[in-house]
Order: structure tokens, then sequence, then C-alpha cells
């Protein structure tokens, strides 16, 4: 079964602090995984994306990684700030004509002062 | 370029009523997609449009729910009758092909009373 978990659920960090939000994936077959930033009241918004053979990718403060042999990605935010404060959420595509997407539940990031 | 537009932003209804949300994609764009996010879950995909064809209806209630995409633009999404556990956030999305990246619009938000 396509399925892709995230952890942890939830998350509270100083303003100015490093976290790193995990993503765990089993869908075959791959095509790419996307992280996205969903602010409340918002549409989801695409962070990175990476192909198989990507192992690493930046967006300003954010940088994920790829693992593909073990199935993992993670999404490290660098010098937090309030703006932060979202719902993080790792997409598996599993490719093909449809383009299917497998979304996480998200990891829900508050950014304190 | 503009994004996705839906509307209305929100709406609150009481069961068994009857709903539609309305979405324009980005312009150019031949694949609309409508998704269902409740509260702490990632989007769940109800139906894919190609054009004016419907690729991918395998997770929508059927019984219930109902998608229209006549003239290959905009696209609306009906419930009748809403049940309780329809209360979510509904998200259209568009990209410009099957493979190609998804942007999401802000999302209609559904409360049943």
């Amino acid at each position: 079964k396509n399925q892709v978990e995230q952890s942890p659920q939830s998350l509270i960090i100083l303003e100015g602090k490093n976290c790193t939000l995990q993503c765990n994936y089993t869908v075959s077959p791959f095509s790419n995984l996307r992280w996205y930033k969903q602010d409340t009241g918002r549409g989801p918004v695409s962070l990175t994306i990476m192909t198989f053979s990507e192992n690493t990718k930046s967006n300003g403060r954010y940088t994920a990684t790829l693992d593909a042999d073990t199935k993992q990605s993670s999404l490290h935010i660098t010098a937090s700030q309030l703006s932060d404060s979202a719902s993080y959420i790792c997409v598996v595509s599993a490719g093909g004509a449809t383009n299917k997407l497998i979304f996480g539940t998200g990891t829900l990031l508050a950014v304190q002062p | 370029e503009a994004g996705v537009a839906q509307s209305p932003r929100y709406k609150i209804i009481e069961k068994r009523q009857s709903v539609a949300f309305w979405c324009n994609p980005i312009s150019g764009h031949a694949t609309l997609y409508w998704y269902q996010q409740i509260l702490g879950q990632g989007p769940k995909l109800l139906i894919q449009f190609q054009n004016n064809g419907v690729v991918d209806d395998s997770q929508l209630p059927k019984d219930r729910f109902s998608a229209e995409r006549l003239k290959g633009v905009d696209s609306t999404l009906k419930i009748q009758p809403a049940k309780l556990e329809d209360s979510a956030v509904y998200l259209c999305a568009s990209s410009r092909g099957g493979s190609g990246e998804q942007y999401f619009g802000p999302g209609t938000r559904l409360t049943v009373t």
C-alpha cells in the first residue's frame, strides 16, 4: 500500500532556532518527492521537489534531503521565523500518466517569539 | 500569472442540504483536481479531470458527490445531501499536464452542522 508517514505530528520551537522534519514513504513506483508548506486557511505551496537521483535541494532557509535507498526524506529549516509557522506536508508522486500524489498528514510547526 | 481561484472561501450548511464549490484553474492548465482535506490530515484526491474528461474519480463518493468541467476550464464540485463528516477544506489544483506540478487554490472551508 502506498503510504507517506511524517514525524513529528507537531512541533514548537523558538524563533531563530533550527528544526528538522521527517518523512518516510512506501510508494512504488517512485517519481519524485515534494515538500509543501500550507499556511492556515491557504492551499499548499511547493517548497522543493526531488527526483530519485537527487540527495539535497535547497530553497532559501529550507533544505530537503532524500535517501532513496531507505525511502526517507527530511526538511531542515534554518534560523526559523514566525512566518514559518505552518503545516509542512511531504508528498510523493507515484508517477505515471495520472501523476497520482500520495500525501502525508503533515507536521504542524509553531514558531514562538 | 493568476493563481487557482476558488469560491466561496467559507460555507456553513446544515446536514442534508446541498452545496456547490467553484474552481477556476490557471490559464492553460489542462488538468484539474479536487481534493478533500479533513482537519489534521493530508489532502485526499476526489476527482481528476484532463480537459473535460474524468481521469480518476475512484475516491469520489458518487452517491452524494458530483463534479463537472463542461468546457474544460472552470469546474464545480457539488455535495447533495451533505453529511456531518463532509466538513473539510475542499482544495482545487491545476497542472499543465497529467505529470506537471500541481498548483493549489486557497480552498473552501465547509462546515456541516
